[in-house]
């Protein structure tokens, strides 16, 4: 299997449920983003996971962490979310010659949509 | 700080008809432009993109994209539009020098090709 794999690929949810979404790559990246995507918005960077260094937007609710368990996965845990994060979750990986490289082009995932109640 | 603007939210072009979308940009550095696209229930797919060299972007699908280093500017350009074309491209900048290696993607422009 090669690329960026994310499971679930549809996820309903009530709000007081809790959740995970999983992001496997295959591609040998040091970094891994999760992304937020909803109609009608600009795509949100939600955490950066990259070469031991983690990146946080400080507007992602704290209903929302991230794990990062090694180079190759990354989680995203909901709990208690809200109807407002519906979206699609979307997740990348990129190769990074340094922490602050940049050259990198983002490799996503099909992404996760999720559907809160 | 950096960030980028995509001015149209829909461009609409007739089959074999050659296509632009329009992408600037704001850095402190030298950027790093990326374009993607994104078919409809689909992730992002990378396209192209400008480090250093050449002015002029090859990329996949037929693609090719212009630094414009005067004009702060990116924009994606194909020859001749294809129907399967259609989908929707995100423009996206990174200044590593500026402090900040991570994206910032533009609204996204929707790419209409008729028939």
């Amino acid at each position: 299997e090669t690329g960026v794999t994310q499971t679930p690929r549809h996820l309903v949810m009530g709000m007081t449920n809790k959740k995970s979404l999983k992001c496997e790559q295959h591609l040998g990246h040091n970094a891994m983003y999760w992304y937020k995507q909803s109609a009608k918005k600009p795509l949100e960077l939600m955490f950066v996971y990259s070469l031991e260094e983690r990146v946080e937007n400080n507007s992602v609710p704290s209903r929302f962490s991230p794990e990062c368990p090694n180079s190759s996965h990354l989680f995203l845990h909901l709990h208690t979310l809200q109807p407002e994060d519906s979206a699609l979750y979307l997740c990348a990986s990129s190769q990074e010659q340094s922490p602050t490289s940049g050259a990198g082009e983002l490799f996503f995932g099909e992404g996760s949509r999720l559907t809160v109640l | 700080a950096q960030s980028v603007a995509q001015p149209e939210d829909q461009v609409n072009v007739a089959e074999g008809n050659p296509l632009t979308v329009k992408c600037t940009y704001s850095v402190s550095g030298n950027p790093y432009l990326f374009w993607y696209v994104q078919y409809p229930n689909r992730g992002l797919q990378f396209l192209l993109k400008y480090i250093t060299g050449d002015n002029l972007v090859k990329g996949s699908y037929g693609f090719e994209a212009e630094f414009n280093k005067s004009q702060t500017s990116f924009h994606l350009k194909k020859p001749s539009a294809l129907v399967s074309d259609s989908a929707l491209y995100f423009c996206a900048v990174r200044d590593p020098s500026g402090g900040s290696y991570i994206p910032t993607f533009g609204r996204g422009t929707s790419l209409i090709v008729h028939p």
